[in-house]
């Protein structure tokens, strides 16, 4: 079984501050990891995702992720935060299955506020 | 179509009466998940579909819920004698299941329909 921990309902940093979201796992097998952001009244969009490969994975709008398996983490980093980056987001895990992904579990999110 | 399409956006139903919502998948993506969320909540998993499998209706809260996947595309999601706790948005999302080289692993969203039970 797996299941996603999103540290912090709401974070709030000032504009130009590091932003950093939690995320840790568990899964029975290596999982595939995601972050999705959500702006207010719209659908969730990819931001990021690991599968293999490298560790470090970048995503659209500046955000950054790092797999770490010793930590079961994947937390959300961006060096700088901008005011269009208040948004809600989602970590999220897949099971790798026969070569696949199989079910995708959510966390409950984190809400991001910036601070002018 | 290019993208998830959820219809309709936007539902407003008297309590006791029956809703159906529709989403179409992208094409050629054998997995399909229907997701709650309600207001100042994370996402609630509700089903999941994969293929010609039997779906996964773990997360269905109840048995008023229902869904079913024609041809392995459409899907509809039925909820029977609405009540004013099943108001929220309910989100759609399609993915393929197998890995691919070009890695298209993720799951892509629909709009969703914004379900308003009065």
């Amino acid at each position: 079984a797996q299941s996603v921990t999103q540290l912090g309902s709401h974070v709030s940093v000032s504009e130009g501050a590091l932003v950093l979201l939690r995320c840790n796992y568990s899964s029975s097998v290596p999982p595939y990891l995601f972050w999705y952001v959500q702006y207010p009244n719209q659908g969730l969009q990819l931001l990021l995702k690991y599968t293999t490969g490298a560790t470090l994975v970048k995503g659209i709008n500046g955000f950054e992720a790092e797999f770490k398996k010793s930590e079961t983490s994947f937390h959300l980093t961006k060096p700088s935060a901008h005011m269009s980056d208040a948004a809600e987001y989602f970590c999220a895990v897949s099971e790798r299955s026969g070569g696949g992904a199989d079910g995708l579990t959510f966390g409950k999110g984190t809400h991001l506020i910036i601070q002018p | 179509g290019a993208g998830v399409s959820q219809s309709p956006s936007n539902k407003v139903t008297e309590k006791g009466k029956d809703v159906e919502l529709r989403c179409d998948p992208i094409s050629g993506h054998t997995a399909l998940y229907w997701y709650r969320q309600s207001l100042g909540q994370g996402l609630e998993f509700l089903i999941y579909f994969q293929g010609n499998s039997a779906p996964d209706k773990s997360g269905l809260p109840s048995d008023r819920f229902s869904a079913e996947r024609t041809g392995g595309s459409v899907s509809t999601l039925t909820i029977q004698r609405t009540q004013q706790e099943d108001s929220a948005v309910y989100l759609c999302a399609s993915s393929f299941r197998y890995w691919l080289p070009w890695g298209n692993t993720e799951a892509f969203f629909g709009q969703g329909t914004r379900l308003t039970v009065v």
